[in-house]
């Protein structure tokens, strides 16, 4: 069974600070997928990035990065000189490789950046 | 447009009242999902539609009907609940119904809070 774990619930930071997400995830398939979404006040779950089990390489988008460890089945999220508009609640999530392969949230993170 | 679209954002009910949750995507997606958020717990990914087919069914109580018309439309009927129903309800589609082969990405709608008194 697949199975993400977000242990953080709540971070608080301050402005231009730089934050780290954490993401355990558990499978058993030796393919499977990564993913982390936003979901901001408004509501509605931003797609953030993919991961595909072979790619290790991370991965840095802006002030976005991405730490990709398999050997300790982690996928951990960080912000970069954080801003105000960062405030959201932010979910890892896995999909296994099967063909009914469905995805899999964590409990998510709130994080707030204070001005 | 945004790409998918929820109504009513907000909704309130009795445990004997009768409505409905409606979503619509603009995407041209095939596959179409609703999941339910509860305070400090994980998505709970409801039912899937896939080229209009029920294909999953998480062990949803009775009293939640889903209803897919055509690809661009999702209906969640709701009747009898109860206020642990109380929640916000997210529709998301997808290109394809999630599959290795695909991006795997899930486009999400911006909810609607459902409250049951």
């Amino acid at each position: 069974a697949q199975k993400v774990t977000q242990a953080q619930t709540e971070i608080s930071v301050v402005e231009k600070e730089d934050v780290t997400l954490d993401c355990v995830y558990e499978t058993r398939d030796t393919t499977y997928y990564l993913f982390w979404y936003k979901q901001p006040p408004s509501g509605e779950l931003v797609f953030l990035i993919r991961r595909n089990s072979f790619d290790e390489q991370n991965e840095i988008s802006g002030r976005y990065s991405w730490n990709f460890q398999k050997s300790t089945s982690s996928f951990n999220f960080t912000i970069t000189a954080s801003q105000v508009v960062d405030s959201a609640v932010y979910f890892c999530a896995l999909s296994e490789g099967g063909a009914n392969s469905k995805l899999t949230f964590g409990k998510g993170i709130t994080l707030s950046v204070r001005p | 447009e945004t790409g998918v679209t929820q109504t009513p954002r907000h909704l309130v009910m009795g445990m004997t009242n009768k409505k409905s949750l409606k979503c619509e995507q603009h995407l041209g997606h095939n596959a179409m999902y609703w999941y339910k958020q509860s305070a400090k717990k994980p998505l709970e990914l409801m039912f899937v539609y896939s080229l209009e087919e029920r294909v999953e069914n998480n062990s949803v109580p009775s009293r939640f009907s889903p209803e897919c018309p055509n690809s661009s439309h999702l209906f969640l009927h709701l009747h009898t609940l109860q206020p642990e129903d109380s929640a916000l309800y997210l529709c998301a589609s997808s290109q394809d119904r999630l599959h290795p082969a695909n991006t795997g990405e899930l486009f999400f709608g911006e909810g609607s809070r459902l409250t049951v008194l």
